[in-house]
């Protein structure tokens, strides 16, 4: 596997359930993060975790729980959602430095292809 | 407070030809970045270009250039030679630099079709 992957692509949960999303990411990076995109709306940062320590938590309804176990893999626990929740969720990483590499600093954040999420 | 601008929901071009995607931003930071994002119907952001505000030379990867504009507060792409794969959402976005964080603000996109 290279570059950030993402698991599962679709999920359909009710708003009872607990589901949890899964994010891995193969490029020696030390910092993750989980955006939300909802449709007409620009890319929303939820959580930033940089060495596994939670840095940012951009006022998310706790229904949404993030765990980063290591610098590798991050999750989103979910439960008790609403409809308004249904999007797509992306995760990304990026090294912590901002120096130049090439033509992007090395900082750049590198994104996978998402969880579509359908709230019932 | 940082805020990206993208005023084309949606921009057609035919094959083969040169299309500009535009973009405006807006801080008081002297050091920020910007970026450019590509978004196909499948989801994933795939990374295009990065300027930094303290770059002398616009930036280009392959058939893509940004031309930064500083004192207009532009960051338009080119993309030249359009084929049929550059359909898909175009997202600016910017980031800070100081204050420390990596948190990037993204503009609403523009939707790129390429027509035959």
């Amino acid at each position: 596997e290279t570059g950030v992957t993402q698991t599962p692509r679709h999920l359909v949960m009710g708003m009872t359930n607990k589901k949890s999303l899964k994010c891995e990411q193969h490029l020696g990076h030390n910092a993750m993060y989980w955006y939300k995109q909802s449709a007409k709306k620009p890319l929303e940062l939820m959580f930033v975790y940089n060495f596994k320590e939670q840095t940012e938590n951009n006022s998310v309804p706790s229904r949404f729980s993030p765990e980063c176990p290591n610098s590798s893999h991050l999750f989103l626990h979910l439960h008790t959602l609403q409809p308004e929740d249904s999007a797509l969720y992306l995760c990304a990483s990026s090294s912590r430095q901002g120096k130049k590499s090439g033509g992007a600093r090395t900082d750049t954040q590198y994104f996978g292809p998402g969880t579509r999420l359908t709230v019932l | 407070a940082q805020k990206i601008t993208q005023t084309q929901p949606g921009m057609f071009v035919q094959e083969k030809e040169a299309v500009t995607l535009d973009c405006t931003y807006d801080t008081s930071d002297p050091s920020y970045g910007l970026f450019w994002y590509k978004q196909p119907s499948s989801g994933e952001m795939i990374f295009l270009i990065y300027q930094g505000s303290y770059d002398q030379q616009n930036a280009t990867e392959g058939r893509y250039s940004l031309n930064f504009q500083k004192a207009r507060k532009s960051a338009n792409l080119v993309i030249s030679a359009s084929q049929l794969g550059d359909s898909a959402m175009y997202f600016c976005a910017m980031r800070v630099d100081t204050g420390g964080g990596n948190k990037l603000t993204f503009g609403t996109g523009t939707q790129l079709k390429v027509e035959l």
